[in-house]
């Protein structure tokens, strides 16, 4: 069974860039979570994504944004970088409804200056 | 809104020493709790969970954690603690049948050979 993978493992950017973070979820699992880990923080949901919808969103602006492919793979975008977006990128997948056991990638780090 | 708290940010103890981190949560409903530990290098893997019944659930490598309702708290503990427990360690709630999971600062636990 493969686990949750995620591309690439760090990433710099500068600030005004866009970037694309990839996450390939667990054998089974149809459903993927985002997260943002900053320094020293726990990690805070930026959204969920089922059946290649979004069903859910934290409090992050729109120009953070994702999708999911068929295959249940998914991409997390963000346009426009701040410096405050640095961070670990964390994806999250987990089985059809009614298991909320997650299962985490290794995460990417970007490092925008 | 929903929020966790974990009361210390940084544990040191000797191996063989117990073992209690605190973690309270704000939620009025029914909730899903969970601990996930990330060892140094590692990703984010979950430790135990309590969906619902007994209120005190174990977990792996001797871990367990106690949900007392009236209290909003879900610690964990463990009566021995290792070397190799040296890790970072989040509590995290869901609402039950909701999309989003909330973790608390984390509790960065160093073990002193």
């Amino acid at each position: 069974e493969t686990g949750v993978t995620q591309s690439p493992t760090h990433l710099i950017k500068t600030r005004g860039q866009q970037v694309t973070l990839r996450c390939s979820s667990q054998s089974g699992h149809n459903t993927v979570s985002w997260y943002q880990q900053a320094l020293g923080q726990g990690p805070q949901f930026i959204f969920q994504y089922y059946r290649e919808e979004e069903n859910g969103r934290g409090n992050f602006p729109p120009r953070f944004s994702g999708l999911q492919f068929p295959n249940y793979s998914s991409e997390l975008n963000v346009n426009a970088l701040e410096l405050d977006d640095s961070a670990l990128y964390l994806c999250a997948s987990s089985a059809p409804a009614g298991n909320n056991e997650q299962f985490f990638g290794p995460g990417t780090r970007l490092t925008v200056l | 809104a929903q929020s966790v708290s974990q009361h210390n940010h940084h544990v040191i103890l000797s191996e063989a020493a117990s073992l209690e981190l605190g973690c309270n949560y704000s939620y009025g409903g029914t909730v899903n709790l969970f601990w996930y530990v990330q060892y140094p290098g590692q990703h984010l893997q979950l430790l135990l969970k309590y969906f619902s019944g007994d209120p005190l659930v174990k977990g792996i490598k001797g871990f367990e954690a106690e949900f007392i309702k009236s209290k909003f708290s879900f610690n964990l503990r463990k009566p021995s603690v290792q070397w190799s427990d040296t890790a970072e360690y989040f509590c995290a709630v869901k609402s039950t049948g909701g999309f989003k999971t909330i973790f608390g600062a984390g509790t960065r636990l160093f073990v002193k050979a």
